[in-house]
């Protein structure tokens, strides 16, 4: 069974500009959520996707949206980008039935924005 | 909202040692996940436990879960150079514990 695939696995943007992140779960797994991680903040929740509809959300700023395909298939996208936004950002799915079941997470995307 | 405080942040061990992390939510936790991320790699799920008192083991780790079910504890018997990376603890569905990392001295 193929694992959570992240792409791309890292981007160099500049302030200001917006960015799109991809991630496809495993098969069968229909709850996606997204985390940033720094090395000071450890692994922040930004949002989770259930069916489609977006079940939970993180304490971010706006500029941070995502969405859900009918495939389980999830995008984030972060608006005009800030310097502080440089982070790796982890995509982890579920079977997502209840909201409890173990995560498994992909690579990451290495943001840096200079 | 709900807050979970893990500790300590950081562990240098010689190898051999024991190790342990702890982590303490404010509010009850229906079950409490951990996860191990290596350097460079992304996190990776070991146990879940979900029953007050339960106590599980896999091989040199006992996972511990408190009675409150408020707290959780990992720890790590005879610390090997693999032991190496940063421990998660994971309540209630959204929120990680910061982490604690562990460095193993051969």
């Amino acid at each position: 069974k193929a694992g959570v695939t992240q792409t791309p696995r890292y981007l160099i943007k500049t302030r200001g500009q917006q960015v799109t992140l991809s991630c496809s779960p495993i098969s069968g797994h229909r709850s996606v959520s997204w985390y940033q991680q720094t090395p000071g903040q450890g692994l922040q929740f930004l949002f989770e996707y259930f069916s489609e509809t977006q079940r939970n959300k993180g304490n971010f700023p706006g500029r941070f949206s995502g969405r859900q395909f009918s495939n389980s298939r999830s995008e984030m996208n972060v608006s005009t980008l800030e310097l502080g936004d440089s982070a790796l950002y982890l995509c982890a799915s579920s079977s997502g039935a209840g909201g409890g079941e173990p995560q498994h997470f992909g690579d990451g995307t290495r943001l840096s924005i200079l | 909202g709900q807050q979970v405080m893990q500790i300590p942040q950081y562990q240098h061990v010689q190898e051999g040692e024991d190790f342990t992390t702890y982590c303490n939510s404010s509010t009850t936790l229906s079950n409490i996940q951990w996860y191990k991320q290596r350097p460079g790699g992304h996190p990776v799920f070991l146990i879940q436990l979900v029953k007050s008192g339960e106590v599980k083991k896999q091989k040199r780790l006992t996972f511990q879960f408190g009675e409150a079910k408020k707290n959780s504890s990992l720890h790590i018997t005879a610390t090997q150079t693999t032991d190496v990376g940063t421990y998660f603890c994971h309540g209630n569905k959204l929120v990680f514990g910061a982490g604690t990392i562990l460095r193993v001295k051969s």
